[in-house]
């Protein structure tokens, strides 16, 4: 079993609703990425955060926005989605930025 | 754009072949690449780390290489088992960017 965790592993959603997916990491890494995986598209990298600084794709929704409260925790908090937004959300953790990333099991996210 | 192209996009193998998996990617100034595996719905694994001052690297049965100049890599796969089915991805780090980019992967089934 990996080191990075993510709850909840499965979420149906409305398009009125607000989440969050959790995801946390004990490995003791520096940096933080949230991925988007959909069907039959390569994995996309939403957001990174390396000491704390946060480093986005600039084509990312606003209606998506990522939290770090510390080094060891990662949010994704969800609002106004779309169904085009149904997708498998991945955590991944480094020691830095550059180094091997280590990935959670995922959030299967369905909008509804 | 930085690209990964994988090819086989799906590839089907009796129990016990050897095999190959092609990753080609467009930056040359890569930092690092690296090999996962994925099973249906869930997580990657990182399965291999390649340094970009490295030629290849080996974790039991399995063997990537690495030639920057051409712009390819390839994961050797040993006496292929059931249990090896699953999607792998290759993905690298370039020096410019902190962030993987991603091939679309290859679905390997082994036919017991």
């Amino acid at each position: 079993e990996t080191g990075v965790t993510q709850t909840p592993r499965h979420l149906v959603m409305g398009m009125t609703n607000k989440k969050s997916l959790k995801c946390e990491q004990h490995l003791g890494h520096n940096a933080m990425y949230w991925y988007k995986q959909s069907a039959k598209k390569p994995l996309e990298l939403m957001f990174v955060y390396s000491l704390e600084e946060r480093v986005e794709n600039n084509s990312v929704p606003s209606r998506f926005s990522p939290e770090c409260p510390n080094s060891s925790h990662l949010f994704l908090h969800l609002h106004t989605l779309q169904p085009e937004d149904s997708a498998l959300y991945l955590c991944a953790s480094s020691q830095a930025s550059y180094n091997e990333q280590f990935f959670g099991p995922g959030t299967r996210l369905t909008v509804l | 754009k930085q690209e990964v192209t994988q090819i086989p996009a799906a590839l089907s193998v009796p129990e016990g072949e050897n095999l190959v998996l092609n990753c080609s990617f467009t930056d040359s100034a890569i930092y690092n690449l690296q090999w996962f595996r994925q099973d249906p719905g869930k997580g990657l694994t990182s399965l291999l780390l390649i340094q970009s001052s490295q030629r290849e690297q080996t974790s039991g049965r399995l063997n990537a290489s690495l030639d920057k100049s051409s712009g390819r890599s390839t994961l050797y796969i040993a006496a292929s088992q059931p249990g090896d089915s699953a999607t792998y991805l290759c993905a690298f780090t370039s020096g410019s960017a902190r962030q993987l980019t991603f091939g679309s992967g290859t679905q390997l089934t082994v036919l017991p």
